[in-house]
């Protein structure tokens, strides 16, 4: 099976820089997701890793060590639009890419 | 947009009854997920299709059923419903089985009074 664990609850100020983590456990490892979700809405990808490392995409940076089963997402800049749930993902090997969704991280941004 | 289109956007109905959600995917991919998530609740895996044919299974209730179509738009059925089963149901597709991005849709509410 698999297990997911990320903070249930964080606040950051505009402007400043914040980082999610996110422990997984699983029996294979076939790439993690991130994705983000204000409330309501429907999530929207951010981030792909299969290989152990840093991926910049603008503002935003995911990271990670699959010998450590350890991944995080890094938010520079914030904005007050980036208040919303940002959730770690992990399909399971073989698992034809169904991902299996952690509780997600809810991010307040405050002025 | 995501391209994923999903309809109803709300759906209202009485304990008891049966309905269908509907998912048409993005221009070219082959792979449709549904998705249920309950008020401040994570978005939990139900199935996967992929080509017409059903490739993974979640905890899905054995009340609730899919399909997708030869042009490749899928329906969630849900029969007898229940209170609990109030929630947003999200569709999302991607282009291949596994290792790409899934893109979701802007979800059905289901409210089950």
């Amino acid at each position: 099976g698999q297990n997911i664990d990320q903070p249930t609850e964080m606040t950051a100020t505009e402007g400043a820089i914040v980082q999610i983590n996110c422990t997984y456990q699983t029996s294979g490892f076939n790439g993690l997701f991130w994705y983000q979700q204000h409330a309501g809405e429907a999530p929207t990808f951010l981030s792909y890793n299969v290989l152990d490392g840093l991926e910049e995409k603008g503002r935003f940076s995911s990271f990670l060590s699959r010998s450590k089963g350890y991944s995080y997402l890094l938010l520079k800049e914030l904005q007050m639009k980036d208040s919303a749930s940002y959730l770690c993902a992990v399909p399971p090997p073989g698992g034809y890419n169904k991902l299996i969704f952690g509780a997600g991280t809810r991010l307040a941004v405050h002025p | 947009d995501s391209g994923v289109t999903q309809t109803p956007k709300h759906l209202i109905t009485a304990t008891g009854q049966r309905v269908t959600l509907r998912c048409s995917p993005r221009s070219g991919d082959l792979s449709v997920y549904w998705y249920q998530q309950s008020l401040d609740q994570g978005l939990q895996f139900l199935i996967q299709y992929y080509n017409g044919e059903e490739r993974a299974k979640g905890n899905i209730l054995e009340r609730f059923s899919a399909q997708q179509f030869p042009d490749l738009h899928s329906e969630l059925n849900l029969s007898s419903l229940e209170l609990g089963d109030s929630a947003l149901y999200f569709c999302a597709s991607s282009v291949a089985l596994e290792g790409t991005e899934a893109f979701f849709g802007q979800g059905t509410r289901l409210t089950v009074v």
